[in-house]
């Protein structure tokens, strides 16, 4: 399968406690994208990269969030000290970047936070 | 920053009926506008764009409408059938401002 990967595709924890997702994107694209989706509505911007740069963080991001691309190739998105509001889908896309904008969705980790 | 809003959220229709789905966007500089389609419990698909620089797309029995006027986009499927049933959402991006802006979302149930 040569789309975009995310691992975990579940996750459950406890409140307070730190988790860490992973996504790959697809092979040479360079533009990496976070989302948070909620049950009912349409995803909501996280973070970007460029390669290994973090062009934006939204202010959904909280302190408490951190994200990383450190060679440009996979992400990580983590979560430290999480809250039950924390519980969503968190979805991974990739694009090309330059000249293309089509941004293609990785399968989403599920996190639930009791 | 952007606001999409997708009317209805809730759509039902006969198979082979068409289906119509309106977005509006409140940023005129806003130039992208894919449509992504989402099973339940998948990935939102892309099904669909089209560029601010284009008033009508096509492919097969999907097409999309775009008034950069009235800052608005509608995707409408033809000839419908049960396996269009899903999640359809609507989302705009910013020109070198790649961020989507996705709408809520319209459910739509095909009935055969």
């Amino acid at each position: 399968d040569t789309g975009v990967s995310q691992d975990p595709r579940h996750k459950i924890t406890k409140r307070g406690q730190n988790v860490t997702f992973r996504c790959d994107p697809i092979s040479e694209h360079n533009r990496l994208y976070w989302y948070r989706q909620t049950l009912g509505q349409g995803p909501e911007f996280l973070t970007y990269f460029q390669n290994e740069a973090q062009l934006e963080k939204s202010r959904l991001l909280s302190d408490r969030f951190s994200a990383e691309r450190p060679k440009g190739s996979f992400s990580t998105l983590e979560i430290q000290r999480t809250e039950q509001g924390d519980s969503a889908m968190y979805l991974c896309a990739s694009s090309p970047g330059t000249g293309g904008y089509e941004q293609y969705f990785g399968p989403g980790t599920r996190l639930t936070v009791t | 920053g952007e606001n999409v809003e997708q009317h209805p959220s809730t759509l039902s229709v006969q198979e082979g009926d068409s289906a119509v789905i309106k977005c509006t966007y409140s940023d005129s500089a806003s130039n992208y506008f894919p449509w992504y389609k989402q099973e339940l419990g998948k990935r939102p698909q892309l099904i669909i764009d089209i560029r601010s620089n284009v008033g009508e797309k096509k492919d097969q029995r999907i097409a999309v409408t775009l008034n950069k006027t009235a800052k608005h986009f509608s995707l409408h499927i033809t000839e419908t059938q049960p396996e269009d049933s899903a999640v359809y959402f609507c989302a705009a991006s910013l020109y070198n401002d790649y961020k989507l802006s996705f709408g809520a979302g319209t459910t739509v149930t095909v009935r055969a």
